[in-house]
């Protein structure tokens, strides 16, 4: 069974300052992996989907890579603000389903 | 687009008593997905739809949990009868299709409270 994990389980960081958060999973035959942003009371944000056939994806000031074979993914943040304090998770997909990690709950520090 | 509508936000009930939840996913979306959150844990699923089929509820605990898409669109989710264990939040999720390298997308969720 495939087994997510997500180190650290919370980080705090100033204003600006870049940051990585860490993704690792058991199983390397997965089909793609999701990064996810979840605000306090709400649903799941998706923010980057990587194909098992690529290695990185960015959107914006998100960066996130993926390597299969040792079984990791990063989201590099840059330049963070206020407003990126959240929880982020990751999800990764064997094809029939989605397995989660238990989150980093980031708070970025004005 | 529209998102995934999920209803109601919040429940309370006692122990014992019965609830459901309903679930709209994305308009042709062809998979639906239905997890429990607990607090400070990554979402579980419970059970994952592929139009009306059931395609994975392995982990649904079927003696009180029950789920149905019977027109292939939207969802429901009961539970009876609840138990303390069960305060979460259930979220509904859905994609394009099983299998696909498109993205799951969330609703908000529903809160659930069992006094």
């Amino acid at each position: 069974k495939q087994e997510v994990t997500q180190i650290p389980a919370a980080l705090s960081v100033p204003e600006g300052e870049n940051l990585v958060l860490n993704c690792s999973f058991t199983d390397s035959a997965i089909y793609n992996l999701q990064w996810f942003r979840q605000d306090p009371g709400k649903g799941l944000t998706s923010l980057l989907l990587i194909q098992s056939s690529q290695r990185e994806q960015t959107s914006g000031r998100l960066n996130a890579s993926l390597d299969k074979s040792s079984g990791r993914s990063t989201l590099y943040i840059a330049a963070s603000q206020p407003g990126d304090s959240a929880t982020y998770l990751c999800a990764a997909n064997t094809g029939n389903q989605f397995y989660f990690g238990t989150g980093t709950s980031l708070t970025v520090i004005p | 687009e529209a998102g995934v509508a999920q209803s109601p936000r919040y429940k309370i009930i006692e122990k014992r008593q019965s609830v459901a939840f309903w679930c709209n996913p994305i308009s042709g979306h062809a998979t639906l997905y239905w997890y429990q959150q607990i607090l400070g844990q990554g979402p579980k699923l419970l059970i994952q739809f592929q139009n009306n089929g059931v395609v994975d509820d392995s982990q649904l605990p079927k003696d009180r949990f029950s789920a149905e898409r019977l027109k292939g669109v939207d969802s429901t989710l009961k539970i009876q009868p609840a138990k303390l264990e069960d305060s979460a939040v259930y979220l509904c999720a859905s994609s394009l299709e099983l299998g696909s390298n498109q993205p799951q997308h969330f609703g908000d969720g529903t809160r659930l409270s069992i006094l």
